[in-house]
């Protein structure tokens, strides 16, 4: 694919509700990220894979979040319990090893 | 204390002048420095990477880096109206994740 695409675009979720979101990243990027882009603010590092190994979970906020990628390729987003804290928009980077990250559309993700 | 700072904007200046857009950070371990730009519900697209001190140019875009005085800017030369959006810088020590600045938003005035 020419980007990496990032699914559901749009998300809205009564809290309490659990809530999975999807990245595909660039075909042969051995590296894929989570991050979450508050309003107004900066993108903030929540996971890190490296193909199937998830390498750095130092940034996910709380055990209500969880991030997998099996098979080395896509990867899931799964946020159990949603709280309105979590409204965000989440973005999943990928790329080759220590180089340049691209970056997905980002899924925006309200809670209510 | 943020490890990177960046003024948040917002941003005018009119279509044709030189843009400047600057962070500064705290972390001596950044080695890698970037600018993205993202457009309104857009994911960021990154328009340069650098790695030494010094001046890396592209097009319009001159990235500077200024390690010992841990400081980092974007130069737009004739800026266009296509050029408003949010620039974010972000940085990295030897590890993975990026570190991001605020981002300043920018607007070009035609």
């Amino acid at each position: 694919g020419a980007g990496v695409s990032q699914s559901p675009r749009y998300k809205v979720a009564k809290r309490g509700q659990d809530v999975a979101l999807r990245c595909d990243p660039i075909s042969g990027h051995v590296s894929l990220f989570w991050y979450q882009q508050a309003l107004g603010q900066g993108p903030e590092f929540l996971t890190y894979f490296q193909n199937e190994a998830q390498l750095d979970k130092s940034g996910l906020p709380s055990d209500r979040f969880f991030a997998e990628r099996p098979e080395g390729s896509v990867s899931t987003l799964k946020i159990q319990r949603t709280q309105q804290e979590d409204s965000a928009v989440y973005l999943c980077a990928s790329s080759f090893p220590l180089a340049e990250q691209y970056f997905g559309p980002g899924t925006r993700l309200t809670v209510t | 204390q943020k490890e990177v700072e960046q003024d948040p904007g917002p941003l005018s200046v009119p279509e044709g002048a030189i843009v400047s857009l600057n962070c500064t950070y705290s972390n001596s371990a950044f080695q890698y420095f970037m600018w993205y730009r993202q457009y309104s519900r857009k994911g960021p697209e990154l328009l340069m990477y650098t790695y030494s001190s010094g001046n890396k140019e592209d097009g319009r875009f001159t990235a500077q880096v200024d390690k010992s005085s841990k400081y980092i800017s974007l130069f737009i030369r004739d800026s266009q109206p296509s050029d408003s959006a949010t620039y974010l810088c972000a940085m990295k020590s030897g590890n993975e994740k990026l570190t991001f600045g605020t981002g300043t938003r920018l607007t070009i005035i035609p």
